[in-house]
């Protein structure tokens, strides 16, 4: 069974500090990674798609790759307390689909 | 941007009946999606879509139809509502292009409640 592990949290983090959030994958196969962001009753919304190994950045947020340990993460910098919601973790294993995690609640307090 | 409404935002249905959940996608998208939510049991995929009037299963499939006769259009078919089947339902949409690597794009989502 292809895989995205997540841990559920929550993750509870000062309003103003680093937020991160991690995520392992299973299928080596899997080449694009995505993290949704996910409010309470709400849908899930694409805040950040990477496709190869290093950093990529966008605001507040960097999603960091790392294909050979199979680790995906998401930093939020700065958090605040409208980042409170659930993140999600995604892998493409090519198929058209992707595979998601359990997701990850993280707590900004102010 | 990318659009993707649902016919319902809420709903509520009795046991037995035949239930109709609409998605319409406005980014000539490929691939369309269906999932359900649950808590602690995250997104499960229903049944997915490449093309027009092709349709593959998903992970939970059973008690589900759906029906693709436009691009733009995906509709999930409950053929009778049981109470196990209230849950979040979330239609997404994606292209076929390889330099997007299938990103999905996720409708607002329909709450059904089956009584």
């Amino acid at each position: 069974q292809k895989e995205v592990e997540q841990n559920s949290g929550p993750l509870s983090v000062p309003e103003g500090a680093i937020a991160s959030l991690n995520c392992t994958y299973s299928d080596r196969g899997s080449q694009s990674f995505f993290w949704y962001r996910q409010y309470s009753g709400k849908s899930p919304e694409l805040i950040m798609s990477i496709y190869s190994n290093g950093d990529k950045e966008d605001g507040r947020f960097t999603a960091q790759l790392n294909k050979a340990s199979q680790y995906v993460s998401l930093l939020i910098r700065d958090s605040q307390p409208s980042d409170s919601a659930t993140y999600l973790c995604a892998g493409s294993p090519r198929t058209g689909k992707l595979i998601f995690g359990q997701g990850t609640t993280l707590q900004v307090k102010p | 941007d990318v659009k993707v409404t649902q016919s319902s935002r809420y709903l509520v249905k009795r046991t037995g009946e035949k239930v109709f959940l609409e998605c319409v996608q406005d980014m000539d998208h490929e691939n369309m999606f269906w999932y359900r939510q649950d808590p602690g049991l995250g997104l499960r995929l229903i049944y997915f879509s490449y093309d027009v009037k092709m349709k593959e299963k998903g992970d939970i499939p059973e008690g589900y139809s759906v029906s693709r006769e436009k691009k733009e259009r995906f509709s999930l078919i409950l053929e009778s509502a049981s109470t196990n089947q209230t849950s979040m339902y979330l239609c997404a949409s994606s292209t076929m292009d390889r330099s997007n690597s299938y990103e999905q794009y996720f409708g607002p989502g329909t709450r059904l409640t089956v009584t």
